[in-house]
């Protein structure tokens, strides 16, 4: 059973870099896509993008231009930064690993989840 | 299109079954997943690949598919079931996109 832990920063102000990490255990990590998911306080599930144990990244076009995944194999950790944040950023931010092959899709555990508020 | 369109809430009377729907394109390419997710909380795995349950959900939940509309049913729902619920795919163009609906918002009568 894959378990995901993250933390990182809780308050930032506009236009600082969003920094979050996601420590795995239990499973292989090398057998899942690693994904950071965000929902705004009230709204729905956005997901921001995914990486594979090979560096492999995926971004939703949307935030690509800001965001960076990577990850650290060693660690089995990986990680999240989205730069130039505003407060259309605040929202609880997931890590989750995801099984992702044709026709199949879906996220098999998640973070706990942070919540990151972005105010002057 | 490369969107999840679901109903904005649904209820149910207790003990009844009812279908959550989730219509989109890249359905005819993914089999939907499905989570569960109560206040506060993560959002839980329910229904994955065609139409399996994780350990420790209940066989009430069930999921299908026609051409591009997915479906959960919980049949005899219950109390617990009251929550959230948002369906998942991939985008079907070569961006590998994740995808999820809106949400369904589950009020248990």
């Amino acid at each position: 059973q894959v378990q995901l832990q993250q933390w990182g920063a809780g308050l930032l102000k506009p236009s600082e870099t969003l920094s979050l990490t996601c420590a795995v255990n239990g499973g292989s990590f090398n057998n899942y896509y690693w994904s950071w998911i965000r929902q705004p306080p009230g709204k729905g599930l956005e997901w921001i993008g995914d990486i594979t144990h090979s560096g492999n990244t995926n971004y939703n076009p949307s935030l690509k231009s800001r965001v960076t995944i990577s990850v650290d194999t060693s660690k089995n950790q990986f990680s999240l930064k989205l730069s130039s944040v505003t407060a259309a950023d605040t929202a609880v931010f997931y890590c989750a690993g995801a099984k992702y092959q044709l026709p199949i899709q879906y996220f098999v555990s998640w973070g706990q989840g942070s919540l990151v508020t972005v105010s002057s | 299109s490369s969107e999840l369109t679901q109903d904005p809430a649904v209820s149910v009377a207790l003990g009844q079954t009812v279908r959550i729907t989730c219509q989109g394109d890249s359905l005819r390419s993914y089999y939907a997943s499905w989570y569960q997710q109560k206040p506060g909380q993560a959002p839980v795995l329910v229904i994955y690949d065609r139409n399996n349950r994780p350990s420790g959900i209940p066989d009430r939940f069930s999921a299908s598919t026609s051409g591009d509309t997915s479906s959960l049913t919980i049949t005899g729902a219950q109390a617990e079931d009251e929550a959230d619920y948002y369906c998942n795919s991939r985008d079907r163009s070569s961006n590998h996109r994740a995808l999820f609906g809106g949400g369904t918002k589950l009020t248990v009568l």
